[in-house]
Protein backbone atom coordinates (compact mmCIF):
# COMPACT_ATOMS: atom_id res chain seq x y z
CA UNK A 1 0.00 0.00 0.00
CA UNK A 2 1.30 3.19 -1.03
CA UNK A 3 1.83 5.33 1.68
CA UNK A 4 2.70 8.85 0.49
CA UNK A 5 0.57 10.36 -2.02
CA UNK A 6 1.33 13.09 -4.10
CA UNK A 7 -1.88 13.52 -6.55
CA UNK A 8 -0.96 16.66 -8.47
CA UNK A 9 1.82 15.46 -11.14
CA UNK A 10 2.21 18.86 -12.85
CA UNK A 11 1.00 22.45 -11.31
CA UNK A 12 1.72 25.80 -12.70
CA UNK A 13 1.63 28.84 -10.81
CA UNK A 14 1.94 32.57 -11.70
CA UNK A 15 4.82 34.33 -10.28
CA UNK A 16 4.58 36.22 -6.92
CA UNK A 17 0.83 33.80 -5.96
CA UNK A 18 0.99 31.42 -3.70
CA UNK A 19 0.49 28.00 -4.68
CA UNK A 20 -0.03 24.71 -2.28
CA UNK A 21 1.61 21.41 -2.98
CA UNK A 22 -0.70 18.37 -1.87
CA UNK A 23 0.46 15.17 0.13
CA UNK A 24 -1.29 12.93 1.78
CA UNK A 25 0.27 9.79 4.12
CA UNK A 26 -0.57 6.76 5.55
CA UNK A 27 0.60 5.84 8.30
CA UNK A 28 -0.31 3.25 11.90
CA UNK A 29 2.38 4.86 14.18
CA UNK A 30 1.90 7.64 16.30
CA UNK A 31 5.14 8.96 15.58
CA UNK A 32 6.11 10.13 12.40
CA UNK A 33 7.55 13.05 10.46
CA UNK A 34 7.08 14.54 7.09
CA UNK A 35 10.11 16.26 5.35
CA UNK A 36 9.36 18.44 1.76
CA UNK A 37 12.09 18.10 -0.52
CA UNK A 38 13.12 20.26 -3.68
CA UNK A 39 14.56 19.15 -6.98
CA UNK A 40 15.54 21.54 -9.62
CA UNK A 41 16.41 20.64 -13.10
CA UNK A 42 20.17 20.06 -11.90
CA UNK A 43 19.22 17.30 -10.21
CA UNK A 44 20.14 17.97 -6.39
CA UNK A 45 17.89 17.09 -3.57
CA UNK A 46 17.20 20.24 -1.03
CA UNK A 47 15.62 19.73 1.84
CA UNK A 48 12.35 22.62 2.52
CA UNK A 49 10.70 22.10 5.85
CA UNK A 50 9.33 19.11 8.55
CA UNK A 51 6.70 18.33 10.11
CA UNK A 52 6.67 16.07 13.69
CA UNK A 53 3.44 14.25 14.21
CA UNK A 54 3.94 15.69 17.97
CA UNK A 55 4.56 19.12 17.06
CA UNK A 56 1.63 21.92 17.89
CA UNK A 57 2.41 24.60 15.38
CA UNK A 58 2.07 24.29 11.78
CA UNK A 59 6.00 24.34 10.43
CA UNK A 60 7.28 27.85 8.62
CA UNK A 61 10.36 28.01 6.77
CA UNK A 62 10.78 31.60 4.82
CA UNK A 63 8.17 31.29 1.93
CA UNK A 64 7.38 27.63 2.56
CA UNK A 65 5.21 26.60 5.22
CA UNK A 66 3.57 23.08 6.01
CA UNK A 67 -0.78 22.71 6.71
CA UNK A 68 -0.86 19.68 8.51
CA UNK A 69 -4.09 18.43 9.16
CA UNK A 70 -3.19 15.38 11.17
CA UNK A 71 -6.93 13.71 11.19
CA UNK A 72 -6.93 13.89 7.70
CA UNK A 73 -3.25 12.65 7.24
CA UNK A 74 -2.14 15.70 5.06
CA UNK A 75 0.68 17.82 4.83
CA UNK A 76 0.23 20.16 2.02
CA UNK A 77 3.27 22.09 1.29
CA UNK A 78 2.49 26.06 0.50
CA UNK A 79 5.02 28.42 -1.37
CA UNK A 80 3.86 32.28 -0.51
CA UNK A 81 4.92 34.57 -3.31
CA UNK A 82 6.09 32.03 -6.12
CA UNK A 83 9.34 32.62 -8.21
CA UNK A 84 10.32 31.69 -10.86
CA UNK A 85 13.14 29.92 -9.37
CA UNK A 86 10.54 27.68 -7.50
CA UNK A 87 10.02 25.89 -10.58
CA UNK A 88 11.17 22.12 -9.99
CA UNK A 89 10.32 18.69 -8.53
CA UNK A 90 8.86 18.54 -5.06
CA UNK A 91 8.83 15.57 -3.14
CA UNK A 92 7.13 14.70 -0.01
CA UNK A 93 8.73 11.81 2.43
CA UNK A 94 7.51 9.73 5.50
CA UNK A 95 10.43 9.08 8.18
CA UNK A 96 9.98 5.06 9.19
CA UNK A 97 12.16 3.84 11.60
CA UNK A 98 12.08 4.98 15.13
CA UNK A 99 11.74 1.85 16.51
CA UNK A 100 14.91 0.82 14.90
CA UNK A 101 16.54 4.12 14.82
CA UNK A 102 16.89 3.67 10.87
CA UNK A 103 14.85 6.99 10.33
CA UNK A 104 14.28 5.63 7.11
CA UNK A 105 12.11 7.99 4.07
CA UNK A 106 8.99 6.72 1.92
CA UNK A 107 8.93 9.03 -0.62
CA UNK A 108 6.07 10.31 -2.99
CA UNK A 109 6.14 10.43 -6.46
CA UNK A 110 6.31 13.49 -6.28
CA UNK A 111 4.71 17.53 -8.59
CA UNK A 112 6.26 19.06 -11.00
CA UNK A 113 5.94 22.98 -10.50
CA UNK A 114 6.00 25.75 -13.27
CA UNK A 115 6.38 29.21 -12.66
CA UNK A 116 5.17 31.32 -14.87
CA UNK A 117 6.34 34.74 -15.30
CA UNK B 1 31.91 22.69 2.59
CA UNK B 2 31.72 19.31 0.94
CA UNK B 3 28.72 17.62 2.51
CA UNK B 4 27.67 14.00 0.96
CA UNK B 5 30.26 13.27 -2.02
CA UNK B 6 29.13 10.60 -4.83
CA UNK B 7 31.52 9.14 -7.43
CA UNK B 8 31.28 8.69 -10.02
CA UNK B 9 28.58 11.16 -11.42
CA UNK B 10 27.95 9.82 -14.68
CA UNK B 11 28.68 5.87 -15.71
CA UNK B 12 27.67 3.69 -18.30
CA UNK B 13 28.10 0.05 -17.99
CA UNK B 14 27.48 -3.13 -20.41
CA UNK B 15 25.30 -5.34 -19.43
CA UNK B 16 26.81 -8.15 -16.86
CA UNK B 17 29.65 -5.38 -15.67
CA UNK B 18 30.01 -5.06 -12.53
CA UNK B 19 30.95 -1.32 -10.72
CA UNK B 20 30.76 0.21 -7.12
CA UNK B 21 29.56 3.61 -6.02
CA UNK B 22 31.36 5.36 -3.78
CA UNK B 23 29.71 7.75 -1.23
CA UNK B 24 31.02 9.67 1.39
CA UNK B 25 30.24 12.33 3.89
CA UNK B 26 31.70 15.22 6.04
CA UNK B 27 28.76 16.05 8.54
CA UNK B 28 29.64 13.15 11.48
CA UNK B 29 26.18 11.63 10.56
CA UNK B 30 25.88 8.23 12.01
CA UNK B 31 23.18 7.06 9.63
CA UNK B 32 23.58 6.69 5.66
CA UNK B 33 21.48 5.76 2.44
CA UNK B 34 21.50 4.48 -1.05
CA UNK B 35 18.27 5.53 -2.94
CA UNK B 36 17.52 4.84 -6.63
CA UNK B 37 15.51 7.65 -8.48
CA UNK B 38 13.37 5.93 -11.61
CA UNK B 39 11.75 8.06 -14.16
CA UNK B 40 8.24 9.86 -12.90
CA UNK B 41 8.84 7.94 -9.50
CA UNK B 42 10.08 9.27 -6.30
CA UNK B 43 13.33 8.21 -4.63
CA UNK B 44 13.35 4.03 -3.31
CA UNK B 45 15.46 3.21 -0.68
CA UNK B 46 17.94 0.09 -1.69
CA UNK B 47 20.23 -0.15 1.21
CA UNK B 48 20.85 1.77 4.16
CA UNK B 49 23.18 1.94 7.22
CA UNK B 50 21.51 2.96 10.52
CA UNK B 51 25.22 3.32 12.27
CA UNK B 52 28.49 2.57 11.37
CA UNK B 53 28.83 -1.76 10.85
CA UNK B 54 25.22 -2.42 10.31
CA UNK B 55 23.68 -2.32 7.12
CA UNK B 56 19.97 -3.42 6.38
CA UNK B 57 17.95 -3.63 3.63
CA UNK B 58 15.32 -1.36 1.84
CA UNK B 59 12.65 -1.36 -0.83
CA UNK B 60 14.47 -2.50 -3.41
CA UNK B 61 17.86 -4.30 -2.90
CA UNK B 62 17.82 -7.22 -5.22
CA UNK B 63 20.67 -6.99 -7.25
CA UNK B 64 22.84 -4.58 -5.09
CA UNK B 65 25.13 -5.43 -2.27
CA UNK B 66 26.74 -2.46 0.68
CA UNK B 67 29.43 -1.83 2.50
CA UNK B 68 29.81 0.88 5.31
CA UNK B 69 33.82 1.08 5.08
CA UNK B 70 33.59 3.37 7.93
CA UNK B 71 31.92 6.23 9.10
CA UNK B 72 32.15 8.13 6.48
CA UNK B 73 32.10 6.17 3.42
CA UNK B 74 29.28 4.31 2.33
CA UNK B 75 29.66 2.01 -1.19
CA UNK B 76 27.14 0.48 -2.99
CA UNK B 77 27.82 -2.27 -5.64
CA UNK B 78 26.76 -3.56 -8.56
CA UNK B 79 27.71 -7.35 -9.19
CA UNK B 80 26.32 -7.98 -12.57
CA UNK B 81 24.39 -5.05 -13.75
CA UNK B 82 21.38 -5.57 -16.01
CA UNK B 83 19.43 -2.57 -17.67
CA UNK B 84 16.59 -2.53 -14.89
CA UNK B 85 19.24 -0.69 -12.89
CA UNK B 86 19.63 2.34 -14.86
CA UNK B 87 18.43 4.64 -12.99
CA UNK B 88 19.65 7.97 -10.47
CA UNK B 89 21.51 6.84 -7.65
CA UNK B 90 21.62 8.90 -4.10
CA UNK B 91 23.42 8.83 -1.82
CA UNK B 92 22.08 10.18 1.92
CA UNK B 93 23.14 10.86 5.74
CA UNK B 94 21.35 11.93 8.67
CA UNK B 95 22.36 12.51 12.20
CA UNK B 96 19.84 9.93 13.04
CA UNK B 97 17.82 12.09 15.14
CA UNK B 98 13.99 11.85 14.54
CA UNK B 99 13.62 15.45 13.51
CA UNK B 100 16.72 15.78 11.60
CA UNK B 101 16.74 15.49 7.17
CA UNK B 102 18.74 13.72 5.04
CA UNK B 103 21.14 15.49 3.20
CA UNK B 104 21.63 14.30 -0.14
CA UNK B 105 24.63 13.91 -2.69
CA UNK B 106 24.18 15.69 -5.86
CA UNK B 107 23.21 11.68 -7.59
CA UNK B 108 25.32 9.35 -9.84
CA UNK B 109 23.14 8.89 -13.19
CA UNK B 110 24.41 4.96 -14.22
CA UNK B 111 22.97 4.07 -17.93
CA UNK B 112 23.36 0.19 -18.66
CA UNK B 113 23.27 -1.26 -21.88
Amino acid sequence: AQKITQTQPGMFVQEKEAVTLDCTYDTSDPSYGLFWYKQPSSGEMIFLIYQGSYDQQNATEGRYSLNFQKARKSANLVISASQLGDSAMYFCAMREGFVDSSYKLIFGSGTRLLVRP
Amino acid sequence: NAGVTQTPKFQVLKTGQSMTLQCAQDMNHNSMYWYRQDPGMGLRLIYYSASEGTTDKGEVPNGYNVSRLNKREFSLRLESAAPSQTSVYFCASSEGRSNQPQHFGDGTRLSIL
